[in-house]
């Protein structure tokens, strides 16, 4: 089945510093791709999506490319900030079965540091 | 433009006794709804979701039930909670037809003592 693997948190940067976090999935054909972050005591904000190969999500700061060679989708950003401290969720949109379901990763702690 | 609503935000309730979270979407119609579980430290663990009234599909068993009375209207029932109930609950909508998106309330936490 569906399955998204992510790095295994918590990462601890200083602020400015450049954030990757890693996302590798495994299903069948072609998914969307999403990241998904969540501040502290919230629920799951979009912040990012790619719909086909090659795509580059990009929002805030943060950018992600679907590399379907790689089955990848790592997400970055070249200057972190205090602010950006939050759990990330890396998904993909199962290609089966109906409702549009969503398959997470566990997630990714980030804490930003001054 | 839409929100979604989840309440209690925060319940604490104990072994045995029932549970009933709401969630409400408004400024759509026709969603897709869904629950899922977020154990401390964990993943998000989707448990029922919905692509109309009364339509409802479950993706793990568990003590949980969910019911869709109303279009916009998803609610997450126990008869009994069990300890291992302490969980985030967290609901979620997206576009019936071309919904990828989800979007998600912000969450009720649950205490099972």
């Amino acid at each position: 089945g569906d399955s998204v693997t992510q790095m295994e948190g918590p990462v601890t940067l200083s602020e400015e510093a450049f954030l990757t976090i890693n996302c590798t999935y495994t299903a069948t054909g072609y998914p969307s791709l999403f990241w998904y972050v969540q501040y502290p005591g919230e629920g799951l904000q979009l912040l990012l999506k790619a719909t086909k190969a090659d795509d580059k999500g990009s929002n805030k700061g943060f950018e992600a490319t679907y590399r379907k060679e790689t089955t990848s989708f790592h997400l970055e950003k070249g200057s972190v900030q205090v602010s950006d401290s939050a759990v990330y969720f890396c998904a993909l949109k199962r290609l089966t079965g109906g409702g549009n379901k969503l398959t997470f990763g566990t997630g990714t702690q980030l804490k930003v540091e001054l | 433009s839409q929100t979604i609503h989840q309440w209690p935000a925060t319940l604490v309730q104990p072994v045995g006794s029932p549970l009933s979270l709401e969630c409400t979407v408004e400024g759509t119609s026709n969603p897709n709804l869904y629950w899922y579980r977020q154990a401390a430290g964990r993943g998000l663990q989707l448990l029922f979701y919905s692509v109309g009234i009364g339509q409802i599909s479950s993706e793990v068993p568990q003590n949980l039930s969910a019911s869709r009375p109303q279009d916009r209207q998803f609610i997450l029932s126990s008869k009994k909670l069990l300890l291992s109930d302490s969980s985030f609950y967290l609901c979620a909508w997206s576009y019936a037809a071309s919904g990828e998106t989800q979007y998600f309330g912000p969450g009720t936490r649950l205490l099972v003592l």
